[in-house]
């Protein structure tokens, strides 16, 4: 079935280091890709998606590439802040029949530090 | 604009009893899916509605239930409520659920069952 694997975190890295958090997937067909985010108390927000091969999604600094090759879609900041202490989590979203769902992956925290 | 807002926030129920869950959706959503994040996991897909049918139903059993509301809201009920069932319970609305639309986020009811 479909699933989303991300690397274990958590990871911690000091303020204006590069951010790679690495997200694969496995699903048939061609599904839309996306990063969520949840800060520390706060609901998921949608970080950035894309919804086909070699799209490019971006938003506050953080970019992905959809790249069906390698079946991935890892997040990339070049310079994190200490405002982007949160978790992290990759999901893809198919429509299987008549099922239309988000797929998670078991997200990454991240932690920077000043 | 208001965004996906949820009720209670916080629940404190003992073993057995239920629970009735609501969700509002961001206005001009018609599409509102479940999802139960146990702490420390990603969320998981419990259902998707959308015009008032259920499109989607992930692997929880049938002491689990929903409905839509002709105005687009939504109602998670829980029966024979269980230990296992405290999480946070988040509702996201998209515009008709398709694959590649980004779900946006209530900051979710926290159940906890003693």
């Amino acid at each position: 079935g479909d699933s989303v694997t991300q690397m274990e975190g958590p990871v911690t890295l000091s303020e204006e280091a590069f951010l790679t958090i690495n997200c694969t997937y496995t699903a048939t067909g061609y599904p839309s890709l996306f990063w969520y985010v949840q800060y520390p108390g706060e609901g998921l927000q949608l970080l950035l998606k894309a919804t086909k091969a070699d799209d490019k999604g971006s938003n506050k600094g953080f970019e992905a590439t959809y790249r069906k090759e390698t079946t991935s879609f890892h997040l990339e900041k070049g310079s994190v802040q200490v405002s982007d202490s949160a978790v992290y989590f990759c999901a893809l979203s198919r429509v299987a029949g008549n099922n239309r769902k988000l797929i998670w992956g078991l997200g990454t925290s991240l932690a920077v530090n000043p | 604009d208001a965004g996906v807002t949820q009720s209670p926030t916080h629940l404190i129920k003992t073993r057995g009893q239920h629970v009735t869950l609501r969700c509002s959706p961001i206005s001009g959503h018609k599409s509102v899916s479940w999802y139960q994040q146990v702490l420390g996991q990603g969320p998981q897909f419990i259902f998707q509605y959308y015009e008032k049918e259920e499109r989607g139903r992930g692997n929880f059993p049938d002491r689990f239930s929903a409905r839509q509301f002709p105005n687009y809201s939504s109602e998670l009920n829980v029966n024979a409520l269980l230990l296992g069932d405290s999480a946070l319970y988040l509702c996201a609305s998209s515009l008709t659920g398709g694959s590649g639309q980004p779900q946006h986020f209530g900051d979710g009811t926290r159940l906890s069952i003693l």
